[in-house]
């Protein structure tokens, strides 16, 4: 099953701020929480990830709960080439000593209008 | 500059088929995974290796195999090809297990 649930699809108009939600309500203490994007006919590509803090990076922000049930990824300029899917993943551990694998789920197709 | 590989981009083949799919990564890392992505599936993890000679099985393993003979490379092989294998297969890399994967460029792979 799944662990994150995102909105299958969200709109943003160009150059406007964007707030892409995920819920993770059943997140353990170790479990870091990752951002990926696709874009179309591409490859994921890593956007941010976090733990406890909010942090931030050239591409993006990610404001992380007090309790850890959810995220908010953000991107503060909304640009046609942001179109893309966004996936909300936690880093878990798997059976095995110090395996950690990253599980994606359907994500958020963000659609960016001109 | 460091990079990852995948080769062919595009492949068509039969079933019964053994094929193989090429991933190369020029970074050094360690770890290595392989997914497949369908419609309505987001990506699942197929194999991954942590290491020369380690291998591991993902989510959907049946009737895939992996070898790491050495730390650029992670071929993944169809055993005997399948329609129901007919996706778009992406392979990824990382520095260590706490930091980003790195994706390529993604093999499309038909099943006939």
């Amino acid at each position: 099953d799944a662990k994150t649930t995102q909105p299958n699809s969200m709109e943003s108009n160009e150059e406007e701020p964007v707030h892409l939600p995920c819920n993770h309500s059943t997140i353990s203490g170790t479990d870091y929480i990752h951002w990926y994007r696709q874009l179309p006919s591409q490859g994921p590509e890593y956007v941010i990830h976090g733990l406890t803090s909010n942090v931030n990076n050239r591409m993006a922000s990610l404001a992380i709960a007090e309790d850890r049930k959810s995220s908010t990824l953000i991107l503060h300029r909304a640009t046609l080439r942001d179109a893309a899917v966004y996936y909300c993943i936690l880093r878990e551990e798997s059976s095995g000593a110090g395996s950690y694998q990253l599980t994606f789920g359907k994500g958020t197709k963000l659609s960016v209008i001109p | 500059d460091a990079e990852i590989t995948q080769s062919p981009r595009h492949k068509i083949t039969e079933t019964g088929r053994q094929v193989t799919l090429a991933c190369h990564q020029t970074w050094n890392h360690n770890n290595m995974f392989w997914y497949r992505q369908d419609l309505g599936h987001g990506l699942r993890l197929i194999h991954y290796s942590y290491g020369v000679q380690d291998t591991n099985k993902g989510e959907v393993s049946d009737g895939y195999s992996v070898s790491r003979s050495n730390t650029e490379d992670l071929p993944l092989t169809l055993e005997s090809a399948a329609s129901s294998q007919t996706s778009v297969y992406f392979c990824a890399s990382s520095r260590d297990l706490l930091n980003e994967q790195f994706f390529g460029p993604g093999t499309r792979l038909t099943v006939l």
